[in-house]
C-alpha cells in the first residue's frame, strides 16, 4: 500500500526566501508524482506533474524533483510571495489514476 | 472552459441525518471521482467513475456511504445516516479520461454534529 509523507507540516518564511518541500512515497512503482496547491476554502489546483521517466519539472518560480529510486520529490519555491501562502500537497499516482495523496505542508510567507 | 461545479458549498448537518452532495464535471470529462479530505489529512479517493460505471469505490463506506453517475455526467454522493467522523470536506474531480490529469472542485464543506 502506498504511502506518501510531506515534511514540514508547517513552514513560516519571510518574503524573499527559497524554500523546499520535501515529500517522499513508499512504493516507488508510480506514473507520475504531482503537486498542488490548496487554498483556504477552495479545491486543488495542479501546480507541477512529472512523469516517472522524467528528473524534473519547472513553472516559474517553482521546481519539482523526483527521485524515484530513493522514493522522493521535492518542490522548490524561489523568492517567496506572500501570494504563495497556502497548503502544498503532493499525490503520487500508479495504474487506473489513482493518486495517493501527503498530508500537506502549510505555507505562510510573511511580509 | 468551466471549471468543476459543487453544490452546497456547506452543509451542517446532525449525525444520524441524511445529506447529498452534487457535482457537475468539466463538459466532456469522462471520468469522475470523489474524495474525502478530513482536516489535516490529504484527500482520500472514495470511488471513481467511467462514464456512468464504478471503477474503484474499494474506500467507501458502503454501509453508509452511496454515489451514483446517471448518464454519465452530474453525480450525486450521499451519506446515510451521517456520522461525527465523516466531518470533512468532499472534493468532486473530472478528467478526460481514464489516465488524464484531475481537475478539482472547489469542494463541499460538511460539519456533523
Amino acid at each position: 500500500k502506498q504511502e506518501v509523507t510531506q515534511i514540514p507540516a508547517a513552514l513560516s518564511v519571510p518574503e524573499g526566501e527559497n524554500l523546499v518541500l520535501n515529500c517522499s512515497f513508499t512504493d516507488s512503482a508510480i506514473y507520475n508524482l504531482q503537486w498542488f496547491r490548496q487554498d483556504p476554502g477552495k479545491g486543488l489546483t495542479s501546480l507541477l506533474l512529472i512523469q516517472s521517466s522524467q528528473r524534473e519539472q519547472t513553472s516559474g518560480r517553482l521546481n519539482a524533483s523526483l527521485d524515484k529510486s530513493s522514493g522522493r520529490s521535492t518542490l522548490y519555491i524561489a523568492a517567496s510571495q506572500p501570494g504563495d501562502s497556502a497548503t502544498y500537497l503532493c499525490a503520487a499516482r500508479r495504474g487506473g489514476n489513482k493518486l495517493t495523496f501527503g498530508t500537506g505542508t502549510q505555507l505562510k510567507v510573511e511580509l | 472552459e468551466a471549471g468543476v461545479a459543487q453544490s452546497p458549498r456547506y452543509k451542517i448537518i446532525e449525525k444520524r441525518q441524511s445529506v447529498a452532495f452534487w457535482c457537475n464535471p468539466i463538459s466532456g470529462h469522462a471520468t469522475l471521482y470523489w474524495y474525502q479530505q478530513i482536516l489535516g489529512q490529504g484527500p482520500k479517493l472514495l470511488i471513481q467513475f467511467q462514464n456512468n460505471g464504478v471503477v474503484d469505490d474499494s474506500q467507501l463506506p458502503k454501509d453508509r456511504f452511496s454515489a451514483e453517475r446517471l448518464k454519465g455526467v452530474d453525480s450525486t454522493l450521499k451519506i446515510q445516516p451521517a456520522k461525527l467522523e465523516d466531518s470533512a470536506v468532499y472534493l468532486c474531480a473530472s478528467s478526460l479520461g481514464y489516465q488524464e490529469t484531475q481537475y478539482f472542485g472547489p469542494g463541499t464543506r460538511l460539519l456533523v454534529l
